[in-house]
C-alpha cells in the first residue's frame, strides 16, 4: 500500500527555474524521506526530515514538513538539466521499521 | 566506496528456470530489503531482513525466497519464475534505526519469457 502521494505527477521547467513537488501522507510518521531516481536506476537518498523538524536544507534542496496537514514539499532551486529524474517521498510504515512506503513519484524534466 | 551491489544488472530467463539475484552491502548494515518496481504500481516490498537469520515477508512475497546467512549478503531467489515476475528489482540496506535512509543497489531488470 502506498502512503505517500506526490503532486504533481509530472513537472517540466527550464534550467535555472525552481521546482517544487509535494507529498501527502496518511498516518503519523517518525520521519519523511525524499529520494531521486534517474531513469531505470537505483534510488538515491536525498534528505530525511524528522517529525519534530519543520524545514531542512541540503545544498539546493529545501524540504518542509507540516505534520498537521500530513504533507511535505521538496524545493529544488536553480534547477539543472542533471536534476531530470523522478522524485519520491517515503515514510516508515506505521507497523514499525520493517519497511519504507514510497509515494507515486513526480517526474521532473529540466530543459536546457 | 559505501555501496549496495546487485548482480546481474539485466537478466532474461525462461519460465520455471530457477534463478538467484545477488545483493551485497559493504556498510555493515543490519537491515536489508528487496523491492520490485512496476509501472503504475510503484515500489513494493518483497522481503526484508532485520539481521542475520532474521527475514520476513513484505507486501508481495509470493514466488520469492530469501536468505540472510551473512550480514553483508541478501540474495533473492526465484524458484520457478513466471512472466508476472518480470520487473525491476532493487535491493536496499540501512542501519537498524528510523533515523537513516536506505542505500539502494542499481537494480536488476528481469524479464521472464
Amino acid at each position: 500500500s502506498q502512503q505517500g502521494e506526490e503532486d504533481p505527477q509530472a513537472l517540466s521547467i527550464q534550467e535555472g527555474e525552481n521546482a517544487t513537488m509535494n507529498c501527502s501522507y496518511k498516518t503519523s510518521i517518525n520521519n519523511l524521506q525524499w529520494y531521486r531516481q534517474n531513469s531505470g536506476r537505483g534510488l538515491v537518498h536525498l534528505i530525511l526530515i524528522r517529525s519534530n523538524e519543520r524545514e531542512k536544507h541540503s545544498g539546493r534542496l529545501r524540504v518542509t514538513l507540516d505534520t498537521s496537514k500530513k504533507s511535505s514539499s521538496l524545493l529544488i532551486t536553480a534547477s539543472r538539466a542533471a536534476d531530470t529524474a523522478s522524485y519520491f517521498c517515503a515514510t516508515p510504515a506505521n507497523t514499525g521499521f520493517q519497511k519504507l512506503v514510497f509515494g507515486t513519484g513526480t517526474r521532473l524534466l529540466v530543459s536546457p | 566506496e559505501a555501496q549496495v551491489t546487485q548482480n546481474p544488472r539485466y537478466l532474461i530467463t525462461v519460465t520455471g528456470k530457477k534463478l538467484t539475484v545477488t545483493c551485497s552491502q559493504n556498510m555493515n548494515h543490519e537491515y536489508m530489503s528487496w523491492y520490485r518496481q512496476d509501472p503504475g504500481l510503484g515500489l513494493r516490498q518483497i522481503y526484508y531482513s532485520m539481521n542475520v537469520e532474521a527475514t520476513d515477508k513484505g507486501d508481495v512475497p509470493e514466488g520469492y525466497k530469501v536468505s540472510r546467512k551473512e550480514k553483508r549478503n541478501f540474495p533473492l531467489i526465484l524458484e520457478s519464475p513466471s512472466p508476472n515476475q518480470t520487473s525491476l528489482y532493487f535491493c536496499a540496506s540501512s542501519p537498524y534505526s528510523l533515523g537513516y535512509g536506505y542505500t539502494f543497489g542499481s537494480g536488476t531488470r528481469l524479464t521472464v519469457v
